[in-house]
């Protein structure tokens, strides 16, 4: 079974600066797509990128971009010049075909004024 | 991105009555849906999945008998809690999907608040 580990429950980072949220999972599939997904105190799930496993290049969506190691199943998320509104619960996510998403189990990112 | 609507956003009910969640989607056919569940600074779990025309699928543990969906048509989903009881009390998310999309990435409703007295 396919899953998804985000092992930092916590994270901070000074506003402007830069934060990498890790999370690494675990398939036997070759195709497949990740995501981020960020739910702030209004509890809205939204889709911050989104990456397919058979394209190379790293996606990036304006601050944020992802740091994608097939062979070593990892799909880190960066953001840079953090900002007051990046506060949230970010979750990252798996899929394979039709299946379900499958996530991981969040972290919660503080910006520091 | 497409919408996603739920309905309502907050209830509260009495212990032993059922209350019905809405979830449609605005502007694609979902052909799947997915009802999740979420405690207080938890992920999200996922409670069924729903294909249109057809039975949900539950995840293993969740009663299909007191947590009711119905995937009527390709725009609507509804999670119906029947003989609600406290330990219900929790947020429910629905998610759809456009499996006609190549990214086939889950759009999210706003989530519902349930809290039974």
């Amino acid at each position: 079974a396919q899953t998804v580990t985000q092992s930092q429950p916590e994270m901070s980072v000074q506003e402007a600066e830069t934060v990498t949220l890790s999370c690494t999972y675990d398939t036997s599939e070759s195709d497949y797509y990740l995501f981020w997904y960020k739910q702030p105190p209004s509890r809205q799930m939204i889709l911050v990128i989104r990456q397919e496993a058979y394209k190379q290049q790293n996606a990036t969506e304006n601050r944020f971009s992802v740091n994608f190691q097939k062979a070593a199943k990892s799909f880190s998320l960066k953001i840079s010049d953090s900002q007051l509104g990046d506060a949230a619960m970010y979750f990252c996510a798996y899929n394979f075909g039709n299946e379900k998403l499958t996530f991981g189990t969040g972290t919660r990112l503080t910006i520091i004024p | 991105g497409a919408v996603v609507s739920q309905h309502p956003s907050r209830v509260i009910c009495k212990s032993g009555t059922s209350v019905k969640i809405e979830c449609r989607s605005l502007d694609f056919q979902a052909t799947t849906m997915f009802w999740y569940r979420q405690f207080p600074k938890k992920s999200l779990m996922l409670m069924a999945t729903s294909n249109e025309g057809s039975k949900a699928t539950y995840e293993q543990g969740v009663e299909k008998d007191k947590f009711l969906i119905n995937h009527a048509s390709l725009t609507l989903s509804t999670l119906t809690v029947t003989s609600a009881h406290p330990e219900d009390s929790s947020f429910y998310i629905c998610s759809a999907r456009d499996l006609g999309t190549l990214t086939k990435e889950a759009f999210f409703g706003q989530g519902t608040r349930l809290t039974v007295v």
